[in-house]
């Protein structure tokens, strides 16, 4: 069964910080990988994506996979309390169905002001 | 401007009682899916279509059903809803190809069960 792992927290950082989230994953043969923001009560929506072994930079967040430890992070710097939700890491199964998205639980960041 | 559109954004239904959950999009999509999230949970797939196609989750119960009478609508019914069905409903779209194909999702339909 595919699985995709992230520490639930909640992960709280002072207003400014460097917030870490991380999430590891099961399918070796996933292709690509997503972040989400879920605030409280409302649908996920997406921050970025990656495919690429490295690091992706976009603003304040910047992505970082590791396939070969099929681990996968997401950065966000100078956190702001707007930053306060749920993180959601979604990866892309491979094979039959390779459009399918699999959730891991989010991990809750709380940016304290 | 929204691209998926849920009705109605929050359903109260009785115990037993049939109630369906409607979906929308513009983004002409070829893929609809329905997930169930419930508190502190991974949203999780129930079943989704690919054009007409319809791929049902082997772990979906059978009182969730689901229809798509075109590319632009999508329905999940739940037949008799019980109190364990009560979460957020996700609708999502995507398309079919691409590695950085996204899942645009809608605002969310709130079930309550009482």
């Amino acid at each position: 069964q595919k699985e995709v792992e992230q520490n639930s927290g909640p992960l709280s950082v002072p207003e400014g910080a460097i917030a870490s989230l991380n999430c590891t994953y099961s399918d070796r043969g996933s292709q690509s990988f997503f972040w989400y923001r879920q605030y409280s009560g409302k649908s996920p929506e997406l921050i970025m994506f990656i495919y690429s072994n490295g690091d992706k930079e976009d603003g304040r967040f910047t992505a970082q996979l590791n396939k070969a430890s099929q681990y996968v992070s997401l950065l966000i710097r100078d956190s702001q309390p707007s930053d306060s939700a749920t993180y959601l890491c979604a990866v892309r199964n491979s094979g039959a169905g390779s459009y399918q998205l699999t959730f891991g639980k989010g991990t809750k960041l709380s940016v304290i002001p | 401007d929204a691209m998926v559109i849920q009705n109605p954004r929050y359903q109260v239904t009785q115990f037993g009682k049939p109630v369906t959950l409607s979906c929308s999009q513009t983004l002409n999509h070829n893929v609809m899916y329905w997930y169930q999230q419930k508190s502190s949970q991974a949203p999780k797939l129930l079943f989704h279509y690919y054009d007409k196609d319809f791929n049902n989750e082997a772990d979906t119960p059978d009182n969730f059903q689901s229809r798509r009478p075109n590319t632009s609508f999508c329905f999940l019914d739940i037949r008799s809803p019980g109190l364990g069905d009560a979460a957020m409903y996700l609708c999502a779209t995507s398309r079919r190809m691409g590695i950085s194909t996204e899942a645009f999702f809608g605002q969310g339909t709130r079930l309550t069960v009482v």
